[in-house]
């Protein structure tokens, strides 16, 4: 799940094993989410995303959930691999607030492990 | 095909001096934006702009200043630095409308003595 302090929590996974990466968001009213992916000393990377008319949508080797009656989201990884170690985040797409730009709110993240 | 580039990658700076921070982008996106990267805190928007010729305020905008010198450059501003502002400073863009993910550099690290 996301952190609410200075610590991002952990999920450890064995190579080959499907990973789940949890996601609660604030607004009820938010309409678009999306799943990215931020490596050691790199920027974000955009991996999926989800409008909210929809509860499920897969991409290559990933999968996200929309639960919008509990504000929730998750992030399906299958077969893990090294490669997938990084910081995994949230973010809602506030509602439309006339300036001109969607706004994002990120969550804290959450740390992949892969062990070989 | 670059995406959103970020100058420089580094920069270590005194309290007190002044310092920009460039960002261009080649996707040809309307909207841009910069954020600050902090443990903990996740990222935070400081200042975006919708289109050329426009700017506004984001959650963290005290301290900063941001010009939109044309469609592809957005650049950020510390005037005088402070310590609170070391940082991870990421820019990133978008296409206008619903629907639409922000594309991200790879960060300035800045640290501020």
């Amino acid at each position: 799940g996301e952190s609410v302090g200075l610590h991002l929590p952990t999920l450890s996974v064995q190579e080959g094993d499907n990973s789940i990466i949890n996601c609660a968001y604030s607004n009820s009213a938010s309409d678009y989410f999306i799943w990215y992916k931020q490596e050691s000393g790199k920027g974000p990377q955009f991996i999926i995303d989800i409008r909210s008319n929809m509860d499920k949508r897969q991409g290559q080797r990933v999968t996200v959930l929309l639960n919008k009656t509990v504000k929730h989201l998750s992030l399906q990884i299958a077969a893990t691999q090294p490669g997938d170690s990084a910081v995994y985040f949230c973010a809602e797409n506030l509602p439309y607030s006339g300036a001109g730009s969607y706004q994002l709110t990120f969550g804290k993240g959450t740390k992949l492990s892969v062990i070989p | 095909n670059a995406g959103v580039t970020q100058t420089p990658k580094f920069q270590v700076l005194k309290t007190g001096q002044s310092m920009t921070l460039q960002c261009a982008q080649d996707m040809n996106h309307n909207s841009m934006y910069w954020y600050r990267q902090d443990p903990g805190m996740g990222l935070r928007l400081i200042y975006y702009s919708a289109s050329e010729g426009t700017t506004d305020k984001g959650e963290v905008p005290n301290g900063y200043n941001v010009s939109r010198l044309n469609k592809r450059e957005f650049s950020l501003r510390l005037e005088s630095a402070a310590p609170s502002q070391t940082s991870v400073y990421f820019c990133a863009s978008s296409d206008n409308g619903w629907n639409q993910p922000q594309h991200f550099g790879d960060g300035t690290r800045l640290s501020i003595l």
